[in-house]
C-alpha cells in the first residue's frame, strides 16, 4: 500500500529564501510528525499534529519555522529566510497510534 | 530529563553472525518501545515494538528483549546479512511524541 510521501526529494535554495516542504501521510493516520536529521545525527523532533488538537510546536527551532496540516491530511513545513544551518534532511512521519511510519525525507541544502 | 540512549555508536559484525544492539532508557514509567532501522538515504523503517508487559518479542530474524529492572532493551538480529547494514534507533513515547535514541550504526562484513 501507499506509504508516507514527501516532496520534493531534494531542494537546493539560497540563503534568505523561503522553502516549503510537503508531506502526504498514510490515509487514516491521525497523527503527523516532522523531524529534522543532520548528517550522521539522530532525529530532532520539530512539530506534531494529532487530529484536530492544537499542534505541539515545542521542537521548532525558531519562529522562521512553521507548519500546517490541512484537512487533517497533507502537511506543509515552511522555513522562512533560510540559513545554512537549516541544511538537513526533513522527515515526516504519520501514525495511527504510537508506531510512526516515515517518509523518505526531503534533503534541504541552503547555499 | 528523560532520555533514551544507546550504549555504542557503531557495531561491526561478520556476515552470518548474530548482532546485538543495546539501548538504555531512564523513564521507569515507559511502557512501550520501538526499534527503527534507517538505511542510508532513506527514512527510518519500523522494525519491531514491545510493550512493558512483555520481556521478549520475536519477529522475523529479530528479537527485542526488555529488562525493566535495569531499564535496558536490546535488539538481536540473527544471521546478520549485508542488507542489515544501517543505523538502528530505539524510540520511546513521551508526551505524545517519540523520543529517539542517538542511533547505532551496524556494519556487516562479508
Amino acid at each position: 500500500g501507499a506509504g508516507v510521501s514527501q516532496s520534493p526529494s531534494n531542494k537546493v535554495t539560497e540563503k534568505g529564501k523561503d522553502v516549503e516542504l510537503r508531506c502526504d501521510p498514510i490515509s487514516g493516520h491521525t497523527a503527523l510528525y516532522w523531524y529534522r536529521q543532520s548528517l550522521g545525527q539522530g532525529l530532532e523532533f520539530l512539530i506534531y499534529f494529532q487530529g484536530n488538537s492544537a499542534p505541539d510546536k515545542s521542537g521548532l527551532p525558531s519562529d522562521r519555522f512553521s507548519a500546517e496540516r490541512t484537512g487533517g491530511s497533507v502537511s506543509t513545513l515552511t522555513i522562512q529566510r533560510t540559513q545554512q544551518e537549516d541544511s538537513a534532511v526533513y522527515l515526516c512521519a504519520s501514525s495511527p497510534s504510537w508506531a510512526q511510519y516515515f517518509g523518505p525525507g526531503t534533503r534541504l541544502t541552503v547555499l | 530529563g528523560e532520555s533514551v540512549g544507546l550504549h555504542l555508536p557503531t557495531l561491526s559484525v561478520q556476515e552470518g553472525d548474530n548482532s546485538i544492539i543495546n539501548c538504555a532508557y531512564s523513564n521507569s514509567a515507559s511502557d512501550y518501545f520501538i526499534w527503527y532501522k534507517q538505511e542510508s538515504g532513506k527514512g527510518p523503517q519500523f522494525i519491531i515494538d514491545i510493550r512493558s508487559n512483555m520481556d521478549k518479542r520475536q519477529g522475523q530474524r529479530v528479537t527485542v528483549l526488555l529488562n525493566k529492572t535495569v531499564k535496558h532493551l536490546s535488539l538481536q538480529i540473527a544471521a546478520t546479512q549485508p542488507g542489515d547494514s544501517a543505523v538502528y534507533f530505539c524510540a520511546e513515547p513521551l508526551g505524545g511524541k517519540l523520543i529517539f535514541g542517538q542511533g547505532t550504526e551496524l556494519s556487516v562484513k562479508p
